[in-house]
């Protein structure tokens, strides 16, 4: 079975700032795909970025990039230019690209905090 | 532009009620999907249908029923709530089981049993 751990419960950054979030996963499958959640206070769940296991270019969307790193199994969320609205509890999942319904696996989530 | 809706937002219930939360989706998706979300655990799979007519049991089953009534409608039942059911309950939906599109969720449901 697969799992995702995220070792950071907190982080914190000052605004304009640049931080990374840390997110491994355990997989016996090669292809698959990897997202970053992002759940603000008002609770929606809010797709950040996602990452193909076949594709080796990271992928990057505005401020946010990942470093996928597949030998690894290592998959972190940067976030550049860091603004208050990024506030939020951050997740990353994990779906097989086989046949298991199209589940997500969660980690257990990283809290970001901005300063201003 | 709806997306997925929950209802209801918020519940409290007492051990031994029973109750239904309920979810629609207007995107046409194939999949659909019950998750919890406890402090410290991240978000767990609780059932899941793949696809109209199909239901499978994910991480934490135990003291839950589905039902897919149809393409749009799926919906969770609690048949006899225990305080450990106290938690936030999130559908969300997908294009389809095996690819890189993203899973679309409701707002959530906070459900109290005391």
């Amino acid at each position: 079975a697969q799992t995702v751990t995220q070792s950071q419960p907190e982080m914190s950054v000052q605004e304009a700032e640049t931080v990374t979030l840390s997110c491994t996963y355990d997989t016996s499958e090669s292809d698959y795909y990897l997202f970053w959640y992002k759940q603000p206070p008002s609770r929606q769940m809010i797709l950040v970025i996602r990452q193909e296991a076949y594709k080796q270019q990271n992928a990057t969307e505005n401020r946010f990039s990942v470093n996928f790193q597949k030998a690894a199994k290592s998959f972190s969320l940067k976030i550049s230019d860091s603004q208050l609205g990024d506030a939020a509890m951050y997740f990353c999942a994990y779906r097989s690209a086989y046949n298991q319904g199209g589940k997500l696996i969660f980690g257990q989530g990283t809290e970001l905090s901005v300063k201003p | 532009n709806a997306g997925v809706t929950q209802t209801p937002k918020f519940q409290v219930l007492k051990t031994g009620q029973s109750m239904t939360l309920q979810c629609a989706q207007d995107m046409n998706h194939n999949s659909m999907y019950w998750y919890r979300q406890d402090p410290g655990m991240g978000l767990r799979l609780i059932y899941y249908s793949a696809s109209e007519g199909t239901t499978d049991k994910g991480e934490v089953p135990n003291g839950y029923n589905v039902s897919r009534l149809n393409k749009r409608e799926f919906s969770l039942r609690l048949e006899s709530a225990a305080p450990s059911q106290t938690s936030v309950y999130f559908c969300a939906s997908s294009e389809s089981r095996a690819s890189n599109q993203p899973q679309h969720f409701g707002d959530g449901t906070r459900l109290s049993i005391l």
